[in-house]
């Protein structure tokens, strides 16, 4: 069975250090892999994803994720925290045992970025 | 495009009334997915449709929960009765449809359900 799993529920950063938010994998072939971040009261945001090709994927924000095939892991990652990045973030992986397959998610971090 | 539009955005219901939400997809998006986020589970997925026909619906709770997509520009979410324990908030999603599955899915802003 395809899953994602996110280890922290919550990481607290200082505001201008570096962050990083956690996910593994676990897929029978080849995954697709992506971030969203979920604010108060609202829908899922896409962040990016990673289909192929480099490793180190950049997205929205100023957010990237570093896909690790051997650790099977897609941290997401960004240089300096800003107190506007405090959300909920969701690593998802696509299951593509059907013809287009749903967005596997899993349980969230919440990010605290304190001033 | 305006996005994937849910109505309405807050519902509040009684024990055993039937409750419907509504999700218009983005425009030429030929997938449309229902999914359910609670505290304790987090996002699941409830339903999926490709083009207006359900293909997945393993993650319906139960007999309560239905669904449907008459057309492409709308769907929804029927439980009937309710329950304080579906009390949730529903997301609807779609996407376009690109070989391989590599593509992002856009998210309504979702519908809070509170059953008392």
């Amino acid at each position: 069975a395809q899953s994602v799993a996110q280890p922290e529920d919550q990481v607290n950063v200082a505001e201008g250090n570096p962050l990083t938010v956690k996910c593994t994998y676990s897929v029978s072939g080849n995954p697709y892999l992506f971030w969203y971040v979920q604010y108060p009261n609202r829908g899922l945001q896409f962040l990016l994803k990673y289909i192929t090709g480099d490793n180190l994927v950049k997205g929205s924000y100023g957010f990237e994720a570093e896909f690790n095939k051997s650790q099977t892991s897609f941290h997401l990652k960004k240089p300096s925290a800003l107190v506007s990045d405090s959300a909920l973030y969701f690593c998802a992986v696509r299951d593509i045992r059907g013809s287009q397959g749903n967005l596997i998610f899993g349980k969230g971090t919440k990010l605290s970025v304190k001033p | 495009d305006a996005g994937v539009i849910q109505s309405p955005r807050h519902e509040v219901t009684e024990m055993g009334q039937e409750v419907t939400l509504r999700c218009k997809p983005i425009s030429g998006h030929d997938y449309l997915f229902w999914y359910r986020q609670t505290m304790m589970r987090g996002l699941e997925l409830l339903i999926y449709f490709n083009n207006n026909v359900p293909i997945d619906d393993s993650g319906m709770p139960e007999d309560r929960f239905s669904a449907k997509m008459p057309n492409a520009s709308f769907s929804t979410l029927k439980i009937q009765p309710s329950e304080p324990r579906d009390s949730a908030v529903y997301f609807c999603a779609s996407t376009p449809r690109e070989a391989g599955g590599n593509t992002e899915a856009f998210f309504g802003q979702g519908t809070r359900l509170t059953v008392v």
